[in-house]
């Protein structure tokens, strides 16, 4: 069965780089997209961005200049990086599998909380 | 961007009752729709893809329908552990985007 564990720092100041990694385990790399998703507190989903095993990445154009996802397939790895982090991102990262030929985002990471103040 | 509109915000049922969640969308989505469960302190959980196919272990009790702009996920038979957050997200244009989410409240 295939999980993704995820870990990455969980309290930046202001302006700092936010940076996640996700493994996954138990399955294939290809044929599916990475995707980064976030919760701020009591509030809902948000797409961050994504990523396929080739490297072609897609991306949010709220967060798009200050975000960069990246995949090493060598480890089954695939990592987030949010700069100049403030207050409004603070919020639960979610490392997430979808389908490239369907709507669908089946396996999800149990999240890490990130806060960000000064 | 596409806005996903869920309604009601939160849905009362009792036990064995018949639960009707709504999601439009502000555009055109045709079938790329999912809806999601997210228990409390919980990462969400995929129940319907593609608008209307029940995902790995969805039950039976529920259902997806709607292409286009409206979309219907249904819970029939309601039990206890459906006590959540639904959400819908589109994937057919791009951002993709979530819904709110409606809240399932059982009495």
């Amino acid at each position: 069965q295939v999980q993704l564990r995820q870990w990455g720092a969980g309290l930046l100041k202001p302006s700092e780089t936010l940076s996640l990694t996700c493994a996954v385990y138990g399955g294939s790399f290809s044929g599916y997209y990475w995707t980064w998703i976030r919760q701020p507190p009591g509030k809902g989903l948000e797409w961050i961005g994504e990523i396929n095993h080739h490297g072609s990445t897609n991306y949010n154009p709220s967060l798009k200049s200050r975000v960069t996802i990246s995949v090493d397939t060598t480890k089954n790895q695939f990592s987030l990086k949010l700069s100049s982090v403030t207050a409004a991102d603070t919020a639960i990262y979610f490392c997430v599998r979808g389908w490239e030929a369907a709507t669908a985002q089946d396996v999800w990471g149990k999240g890490t909380t990130v806060t960000v103040s000064s | 961007e596409t806005v996903l509109t869920q309604s009601p915000a939160t849905l009362s049922l009792s036990p064995g009752e018949r639960a009707t969640l709504s999601c439009r969308a502000s555009q055109s989505v045709s079938s790329h729709l999912a809806w999601y469960q997210q228990k409390a302190g919980q990462a969400p959980r995929l129940l319907i893809y593609d608008a209307s196919n029940r995902a790995s272990g969805t039950p039976a009790r529920f259902s997806g329908s709607g292409s286009g702009t409206d979309f219907t996920l249904t819970i029939s038979n309601l039990e206890p552990e459906d006590l959540a957050v639904y959400y819908c997200q589109q994937r057919s244009n791009c951002p993709w985007t979530f819904g709110q989410g409606t809240k399932v409240e059982i009495k």
